[in-house]
């Protein structure tokens, strides 16, 4: 079956850019039925989606993080990649990626384990 | 954009129904037959339960099911086990390919 795994640094100090990668097995990131987010959720807060990616390049974003954030995919390496700039405190948060189904549009499944990332000093 | 609005708690006893609800506008909830609703236990990623509003993946129970009417969403679960203690997130298609989650609600087991 599908596995997603995130990896990236998990500390990130305030002002710079957060890189995260999904590494996608079990399956092929570049089918057409599925398209690949990210979604984040801070410490006893609430999920909130970033954004998401199909295998053809093409992005939506949340509108309160378009500015900062870029999603891209390495369609080779059966990964894809997360980039926010300008972080601060606030963008503390464990994130996880997931496979979304083109049908199904809020249909997750099934995701990363998650990774937290720090953003501090 | 604004999320969700969901209750922050609920609570029932083993044996017993709950109803989660999840209150969005006509831009979202309104708007689409994209709802879903994921479990999410103490350390543990999200689980997807239901799927265009009222529809389950395999290997979920038949205990749980969805709905909306109008701007507002629901989940129900009957049967209320031990194990179904956990944190509810709803979830709708927001129009312009966005998405949008609900708060959160914790589910207590009595």
């Amino acid at each position: 079956q599908v596995q997603l795994q995130e990896s990236g640094p998990g500390l990130v100090k305030p002002s710079q850019t957060l890189s995260l990668t999904c590494t996608v097995s079990g399956g092929s990131i570049s089918s057409g039925s599925y398209y690949w987010s990210w979604i984040r959720q801070p410490a006893g807060k609430g999920l909130e989606w970033i954004g998401r990616i199909y295998s053809s390049g093409s992005t939506n974003y949340n509108p309160s993080l378009k500015s900062r954030v870029t999603i891209s995919v390495d369609t080779s390496k059966n990964q894809f990649s997360l980039k926010l700039s300008s972080v601060t405190a606030a963008d503390t948060a464990v994130y996880y990626c997931a496979r979304g189904s083109v049908a199904g549009m809020t249909q997750f499944d099934p995701w990363g384990q998650g990774t937290l990332v720090t953003v501090s000093s | 954009q604004s999320a969700l609005t969901q209750p922050r708690s609920v609570s029932g006893s083993p044996g017993q129904s709950v109803t989660i609800s999840c209150t969005g506008t006509s831009s979202d909830i309104g708007g689409y037959n994209y709802v879903s609703w994921y479990q999410q236990h103490p350390g543990k990623a999200p689980k997807l339960m239901i799927y265009a509003v009222s529809k389950r993946p395999s290997g979920v129970p038949d205990r749980f099911s969805g709905s909306t009417s109008g701007n507002t969403a629901s989940l129900t679960i009957s049967g209320l086990q031990a194990e179904d203690e956990a944190d509810y997130y709803c979830c709708s298609y927001a129009g312009s390919y966005t998405l949008v989650f609900g708060g959160g609600t914790k589910l207590t087991v009595l």
